[in-house]
């Protein structure tokens, strides 16, 4: 019964690939988040989607979109992939209005070589 | 904006002893919520305890307990009766409101010795 999930858990592409991770959220949440964990284990926010509409946008290079197709779903899709884009992604959820606590998928680990 | 200080990037704790990791943050909110996360080498963030700020009693968790001083914008773990399991990276965050962010600090490396 995962609570947040990602797929895949690990991705290794060429530079100039385009690429996709998935999330999904079985706890009933309308709030989910992309973080990006760096090669220094730096976690930063990049998006964040409440009831599939987009309230959070760090500056992050237009070569990431994410989509919510629904609430319970929150894609990452990764244009024209650099060596700097490696990094573990991870998704997150969480319900406004109750606990405050986020919950984290697994992470997924891409490689661009 | 929101910072958070972990100035310490690593430490070592004997099984059994207790250890305290420290984290500053800095904020103009009144209203706000504090995170220790734990990131064991599987890489799964793990919530260890949460602090509301507006609550003066500090939280506790089984061996978790934090010390937080709101006017000193100071908010350490600490870890008592340390275990193997305990040896992970630990990471200090702040949440201003219900549906905003989490701001990291940079984390700290703990290893628990045998």
């Amino acid at each position: 019964d995962t609570a947040v999930s990602q797929t895949p858990k690990y991705l290794v592409t060429q530079m100039g690939n385009d690429k996709s991770i998935k999330c999904e959220q079985n706890l009933g949440h309308d709030t989910m988040y992309w973080y990006k964990q760096d090669s220094k284990k730096f976690l930063k926010i990049m998006f964040s989607y409440n009831n599939k509409e987009l309230i959070i946008n760090e500056t992050v290079p237009n070569r990431f979109s994410p989509k919510s197709p629904d609430k319970a779903h929150l894609n990452l899709h990764i244009n024209s992939l650099e060596l700097g884009d490696s990094a573990v992604y991870f998704c997150a959820s969480s319900q406004v209005n109750r606990d405050y606590e986020q919950y984290f998928g697994p992470g997924t680990r891409l490689t661009v070589t | 904006a929101q910072t958070v200080t972990q100035s310490q990037p690593e430490m070592s704790v004997q099984e059994a002893e207790t250890v305290t990791l420290s984290c500053t943050y800095d904020t103009s909110e009144s209203n706000y919520y504090l995170f220790w996360y734990k990131q064991p080498p599987s890489r799964q963030m793990i919530l260890v305890i949460r602090q509301e700020a507006y609550k003066q009693q500090n939280a506790t968790e089984n061996r978790f307990s934090v010390n937080f001083q709101k006017a000193a914008k100071s908010f350490s773990l600490k870890i008592s009766d340390s275990q193997l399991g305990d040896t992970a990276m630990y990471f200090c965050a702040f949440r201003a409101g219900a549906n905003s962010k989490l701001t990291f600090g940079k984390g700290i490396t703990l290893s628990v010795r045998p």
